[in-house]
């Protein structure tokens, strides 16, 4: 069971470059997140989506685009990639529902982005 | 606005012997979920244990327990005889019942474990 899958692990882009974050699960869950941990500091919320087809925003999602064809895919797009976006991000999934609040996510391996 | 606060950076302790570390969290909702996740430096996020804001009893989880304290909003985790393999940050985590499902993380407390 591989869980949530991100790739690529490691990535240095050039300002102005644009780029895809992938994100799979195989667990079947309808919930997915994308969060960016800054150096030191803890998950700021990008995006979020509750099932195929439907996205929400979440703390800080200027600079990003997100989509949900799939249930197992979350990839997070960066369009023009600034040095405000050097981060590390991870990808996540929960099994959620009006009766399971209380699930805990799992996460991805994240990705270290370089933006120079 | 909820907020999750953890007012500890960093912390040390001597293998073997106990830490507790602070979590603390605002919020107006009643029925609400609290966990804490461990992130050594591979970078993984691992949950270490989870709370439900209605259960009184403290949740624990071999040598990881809580102490929720609703009233004072409090949700502190202690470690009883940390090992190396403890040295992580260790993020504080809530999330409300209300349907919202966006869950909202401390800044985090690096714990070094020394031998």
């Amino acid at each position: 069971n591989a869980g949530v899958t991100q790739t690529p692990k490691f990535r240095i882009l050039k300002i102005g470059q644009s780029m895809t974050l992938q994100c799979t699960q195989d667990m079947n869950h309808n919930y997915m997140y994308w969060y960016r941990q800054d150096p030191g500091m803890g998950l700021k919320l990008i995006y979020y989506s509750v099932g195929a087809g439907i996205t929400d925003k979440g703390e800080v999602p200027n600079g990003y685009n997100v989509s949900r064809s799939t249930t197992e895919d979350f990839p997070l797009r960066l369009e023009l990639a600034a040095p405000s976006q050097t981060s590390v991000y991870f990808c996540a999934s929960s099994r959620q529902g009006a009766e399971d609040s209380n699930q805990p996510q799992h996460f991805g391996d994240g990705t270290r982005l370089s933006i120079l | 606005a909820q907020t999750v606060t953890q007012s500890q950076p960093e912390m040390s302790v001597q293998e073997a012997e106990t830490v507790t570390l602070s979590c603390t969290y605002d919020t107006s909702e009643n029925n609400y979920y609290l966990f804490w996740y461990k992130q050594p430096p591979s970078r993984q996020m691992i949950l270490v244990i989870r709370q439900e804001a209605y259960k009184q009893q403290n949740a624990t989880e071999n040598r990881f327990s809580v102490n929720f304290q609703k009233a004072a909003k409090s949700f502190s985790l202690k470690i009883s005889d940390s090992q190396l393999g403890d040295t992580a940050m260790y993020f504080c985590a809530f999330i409300p019942d209300s349907g919202t499902y966006k869950y909202i993380f401390g800044t985090g407390t690096r714990l070094k474990v020394l031998a």
